[in-house]
């Protein structure tokens, strides 16, 4: 069974500076079934990158997606104020990171 | 516009059943795989089942296999989760989703186990 481990729990920053999220897989998955989405309050999840590096339609291009094997990334470049949400890492179709609250320092 | 609609979901007593349903519209369901996600209150996502194109092939998390079964009508655009001796823990918001590059999700769907 794969099990996603995302870092920080929590990230604190504020507006405009650069946002670092980790993904740690506990057995290396396929670039091709890595994904991020983004979740805000009372809503549903949003995707944001999938097969590791590809923006869905209409993201931004200050979120960027890397990693291989075991790690995974995402950046976002200059933070938005609409940024500030939760992320998720998901392997598809088998399971979610436990999330990264991104909240405003 | 694409859409997911979830209903079904309530209130119910531990060792019950529930059947939510899912109907899409507006994007080719009968070639999407389907998914189930939950997310308990103030929790993260749960990945819970996926069934593939024609309905000959699903999967479960190992936390509700035996429990849960997923199913589909093409011909009515509907994914349907029958779910058999509720646990608290099985309480949550359950979304309907395509997970794929195609990404639709339906709005949620509450379900309450409790006495």
């Amino acid at each position: 069974e794969i099990v996603l481990t995302q870092s920080p729990g929590t990230l604190s920053l504020s507006p405009g500076e650069r946002a670092t999220l980790s993904c740690r897989a506990s057995q290396s998955v396929s670039s091709n079934y890595l994904a991020w989405y983004q979740q805000k309050p009372g809503r549903a999840p949003r995707l944001l990158i999938y097969g590791t590096s590809s923006r869905a339609t209409g993201v931004p291009d200050r979120f960027t997606g890397s990693g291989s094997g075991t790690d995974f990334t995402l950046t976002i470049g200059r933070l938005e104020p609409e940024d500030f949400a939760v992320y998720y890492c998901h392997h598809y179709g088998v399971t979610f990171g436990q999330g990264t609250n991104l909240e405003i320092k | 516009e694409a859409q997911l609609v979830e209903s079904g979901g309530g209130l119910v007593q531990p060792g019950g059943s529930l059947r939510l349903s899912c109907t899409a519209s507006a994007f080719t369901f009968s070639s999407s795989w389907m998914h189930w996600v939950r997310q308990a209150p103030g929790k993260g996502l749960v990945w819970v089942s996926r069934i593939n194109t024609d309905g000959s092939s699903t999967t479960y998390a190992d936390s509700v296999k035996g429990r849960f079964t997923v199913s589909r009508d093409n011909a009515k655009n509907t994914l349907y989760l029958r779910m058999n001796s509720l646990r608290a823990e099985d309480t949550a918001v359950y979304y309907c989703a395509t997970l794929s590059t195609d990404d639709y999700w339906g709005q949620g769907t509450l379900v309450t186990v409790s006495s």
